[in-house]
């Protein structure tokens, strides 16, 4: 059984189209992150939720929007999709927002054509 | 601005040997640090973690170590195992949230 779980695993999309991701956790933990793999491999954070409400919103374009309807799933939605938002989207979660243990998803490789 | 690099985008190790990978950090206020570790296709898990107070924590077969003087983490794996050969991500405790450095791939050759 999933702790983290995201999907789609992969995604290939022309540009200009929207795309969703979902996540969900079954840990029972408060705090959820989206993080962004980019070309140079570092993990940037987007986003963090706990319990719903938004904590953290690094700078991301507003094309990015996150939405969670309850504690348990954070999905990531994309306007717009540019070549540039190809990447490996990472979702994770943790007991609170102080915490460091995260439990990560496996990851969802979008490919912008 | 990256406050968390690793220099070293790979490394290989001969089976047996040790394993030392390395961090560099810029805010020396900081409170954890710690070391994920990523199969492909997969995402990272956590491996071993050290507070600040503290230069050094072991478990089993892996040791990290704290530098502040220097802001510089490193983590040596004795002895190296191919079941070792993975991405390992230094990662540090900032303001509600981690921030992690770009990783480095370790492939242990039998």
């Amino acid at each position: 059984d999933t702790a983290v779980s995201q999907t789609p695993k992969y995604l290939v999309t022309q540009m200009g189209n929207d795309k969703s991701i979902k996540c969900e956790q079954n840990l029972g933990h408060d705090t959820m992150y989206w993080y962004k793999q980019d070309s140079k491999k570092f993990l940037k954070i987007m986003f963090s939720y706990n319990n719903k409400e938004l904590i953290i919103n690094e700078t991301v374009p507003n094309r990015f929007s996150p939405k969670s309807p309850d504690k348990a799933h954070l999905n990531l939605h994309i306007n717009s999709l540019e070549l540039g938002d190809s990447a490996v989207y990472f979702c994770a979660s943790s007991p609170t927002t102080g915490s460091y243990g995260y439990t990560f998803g496996s990851g969802t490789r979008l490919t912008v054509v | 601005d990256q406050q968390v690099k690793q220099n070293s985008p790979s490394l290989s190790v001969q089976e047996g040997r040790i394993s030392i990978l390395n961090c560099d950090y810029t805010n020396s206020m900081f409170d954890y640090f710690l070391w994920y570790k990523k199969y492909p296709a997969e995402g990272p898990t956590f491996l071993i973690s050290i507070s600040s107070i503290k230069d050094k924590n072991e478990d089993g077969r892996f040791t990290v170590f704290l530098n502040k003087s220097a802001k510089h983490l490193s983590l040596h794996i004795v002895p190296s195992q191919p079941g070792d050969s993975a991405v390992y991500f230094c990662a540090v405790r900032g303001a509600q949230k981690l921030v992690f450095g770009q990783g480095t791939r370790l492939t242990i050759n039998p």
